[in-house]
């Protein structure tokens, strides 16, 4: 089944404790990206990848690295996680780079990560 | 900047009755704009995409949507309300030469009573 998998979905750490949330996609998609969901917020988008090792900013990145060493995997590292990077975490990922195209985000299902 | 917003937290709507849900739009150059519908516990999944050619969009599900560039509008519509239409919708743009940037709108719950 073509999927996007991220873990853990839930996930209670504690400040500073650095932490990594993996995504994996089994669809041979070039682009991936990785955003935060908030109450009134909407979705806001992190960083992305448009293939391996070519990453760049979204609209909240700091606080946050990614890496792309493969094209199945993206993952999501936070060094020194605060309270206020709690939130609803996705990972998305899409046949080719640049909306332009005809290959709509493909989505995980969600890691909450809590940091208190 | 680009953004985007839905200014319905929440619509509701009788079941078998037409529903629209707002979107409005701020980019510099052509956007290219979509739908997403999120089911509880679930990520995203697309619904349609307006890139360029005609105004009205369909989509899955029986949605459609129509770009209105004078308004900077993409309300989302569908003719019959189902009740398993009940779910939370987000409005997205990518434009001002990055493509590969997405903004979401703040999302509006769609309630479809029986």
């Amino acid at each position: 089944e073509a999927q996007v998998t991220q873990n853990p979905r839930y996930l209670i750490t504690v400040t500073g404790k650095k932490l990594t949330v993996t995504c994996s996609q089994n669809m041979n998609h070039e682009y991936m990206s990785w955003y935060r969901q908030d109450p009134g917020l909407g979705l806001r988008q992190i960083y992305y990848s448009m293939n391996v090792e070519v990453t760049d900013k979204g609209d909240v990145p700091e606080g946050y690295k990614v890496s792309r060493k493969e094209k199945r995997n993206f993952p999501l590292i936070l060094e020194s996680p605060s309270p206020n990077q709690t939130s609803l975490y996705f990972c998305a990922s899409s046949l080719y780079a640049g909306a332009s195209y005809n290959s709509p985000l493909h989505f995980g299902n969600g890691t909450r990560l809590t940091v208190t | 900047a680009q953004s985007v917003a839905q200014p319905e937290d929440q619509v509701n709507v009788a079941e078998g009755n037409p529903l629209t849900v707002k979107c409005t739009y701020s980019v510099s150059g052509n956007p290219y704009l979509f739908w997403y519908v999120q089911y509880p516990n679930r990520g995203l999944q697309f619904l349609l995409k307006y890139i360029t050619g005609d105004n009205l969009v369909k989509g899955s599900y029986g949605f459609e949507a129509e770009f209105n560039k004078s308004q900077t509008s993409f309300h989302l519509k569908k003719p019959s309300a189902l009740v398993s239409d009940s779910a939370l919708y987000f409005c997205a743009v990518s434009a001002g030469g990055n493509f590969n940037k997405f903004y979401f709108g703040s999302g509006t719950k769609l309630n479809v009573k029986p």
